[in-house]
């Protein structure tokens, strides 16, 4: 298995609240991956990045942010977190100089009350 | 906007049957297109890639196929077992996109003993 950590594995918090969940690889993979996962709508890119400081928004970035600030950890926040954003979060990594696929993590479950 | 469909959303088959999962794309534009395995509670594991150019591939009992025409590929799994049972998932890299994937909702089969 490829070393993807996610953390936390389960979060339960309340609306309005800042929450950050963290992505680490010992893969020293170049591009880092946010996907969510909901019923009904599989899995959609948030955010990604292809380099340390250097992220671009995927298909459902409004309310997320993310920082790159090392190559082996990719943060996710929620600045203000909503009932929306209850999910379930996944961090992959790839290096397309190396492999085609996308290695993933074992998932972050939130619930916002 | 690429979308990709995948038919049935569920399937129950009994042990040992050969069985087919669909997945169609509705851009040929595609660089290539992978199908991943999830179990319930984990991450996805890359099961098989086809590049653009590539009309199958296979691994033990999983043979993959890929029509970029006609925006279709299939999952042939043979001899179907119990441990089989998961979801699966197929995603589409674009030729214009970098590295980033969009995927379909998944087939959740179940392999009855």
């Amino acid at each position: 298995d490829a070393g993807i950590t996610q953390s936390p594995r389960h979060k339960v918090t309340e609306t309005g609240t800042p929450v950050t969940l963290r992505c680490h690889q010992t893969e020293n993979h170049r591009y880092m991956y946010w996907y969510r996962q909901d019923p009904g709508h599989g899995l959609r890119l948030i955010h990604y990045s292809y380099g340390v400081k250097d992220t671009d928004k995927g298909e459902v970035s409004d309310g997320y942010s993310v920082s790159r600030s090392k190559t082996e950890d990719f943060l996710l926040t929620l600045e203000s977190a909503t009932s929306s954003q209850t999910s379930v979060y996944f961090c992959a990594i790839s290096d397309p100089r190396r492999v085609e696929t996308q290695y993933f993590g074992p998932g972050t479950r939130l619930l916002v009350l | 906007k690429q979308e990709v469909t995948q038919i049935p959303a569920a399937l129950s088959v009994p042990e040992g049957e050969n069985l087919v999962l669909n997945c169609s794309f509705t851009d040929s534009a595609i660089y290539n297109l992978q199908w991943f395995r999830q179990d319930p509670g984990k991450g996805l594991t890359s099961l098989l890639l086809i590049q653009s150019s590539q009309r199958e591939q296979t691994s033990g009992r999983l043979n993959a196929s890929l029509d970029k025409s006609s925006g279709r590929s299939t999952l042939y799994i043979a001899a179907s077992q119990p441990g089989d049972s998961a979801t699966y998932l197929c995603a589409v890299r674009q030729e214009t996109s970098g590295s980033r994937l969009t995927f379909g909702e998944g087939t959740q089969l179940t392999v009855n003993p």
